[in-house]
């Protein structure tokens, strides 16, 4: 079974500081690894995701994430913050093919301070 | 990518009630799902929804206390049955998308009084 560990419920970084979201994932077979967005009083908006292939995955809004199977990781990170960042991000992920129920970790808030 | 709309966007109910939730997506789709968001944590997910067929509940939730509708390939909805304070969540709809990214929509914010 797929399970995934985000370290750090809040991140607090200063406007144009580097945003660095930490997941790390288990799983038996080859995951697929997504990072989704919740502003406040607003559902879930897929900012990135990882299936196959490239490693480092570039997302919406200027994040990025690399996928290193030997520290089974998946971080979020954008080199400057922008108050506009501040949310809930979720790292989550399937086993893909026939898999498709997603498992979500506990979600990191982030905020931006001026 | 399709759109996803889900209403209502949030209500406030008496204990004893029920409310129904709809989640509409502009094209068909094959599997919907249903989660709950309750404070402060993350998302569990309720059940998934494929048309013509009954809804697939996870562990810890019954058909009595979230019965689901799949009519056709675009809608479905979730009901909250005998709501009591415990039931105050955000409820979120979403479908499988390509590469099974699932796309979700904005969300029903209930609170039970």
């Amino acid at each position: 079974a797929q399970s995934v560990t985000q370290l750090g419920s809040h991140v607090s970084v200063s406007e144009g500081a580097l945003v660095l979201l930490r997941c790390n994932y288990s799983s038996s077979v080859p995951p697929y690894l997504f990072w989704y967005v919740q502003y406040p009083n607003q559902g879930l908006q897929l900012l990135l995701k990882y299936t196959t292939g490239a490693t480092l995955v570039k997302g919406i809004n200027g994040f990025e994430a690399e996928f290193k199977k030997s520290e089974t990781s998946f971080h979020l990170t954008k080199p400057s913050a922008h108050m506009s960042d501040a949310a809930e991000y979720f790292c989550a992920t399937t086993s893909g093919g026939s898999n498709y129920k997603l498992t979500f970790g506990k979600g990191t808030l982030l905020t931006v301070n001026p | 990518s399709a759109v996803i709309s889900q209403k209502p966007s949030r209500d406030i109910c008496q204990r004893g009630t029920s409310l129904t939730i709809q989640c509409q997506v502009d094209s068909q789709v094959t599997m919907m799902f249903w989660y709950r968001q309750q404070p402060g944590q993350s998302l569990t997910l309720i059940a998934t929804a494929n048309q013509g067929s009954e809804a697939t509940y996870e562990s810890g939730f019954v058909i009595d206390k979230f019965p689901i509708s799949r009519p056709n390939l675009t809608f479905s909805t979730l009901t909250v049955s005998n709501m009591s304070p415990e039931d105050s969540s955000i409820y979120l709809c979403s479908f499988r998308g390509l590469e099974n990214i699932q796309y979700f929509g904005a969300g029903t914010r209930l609170s039970v009084l």
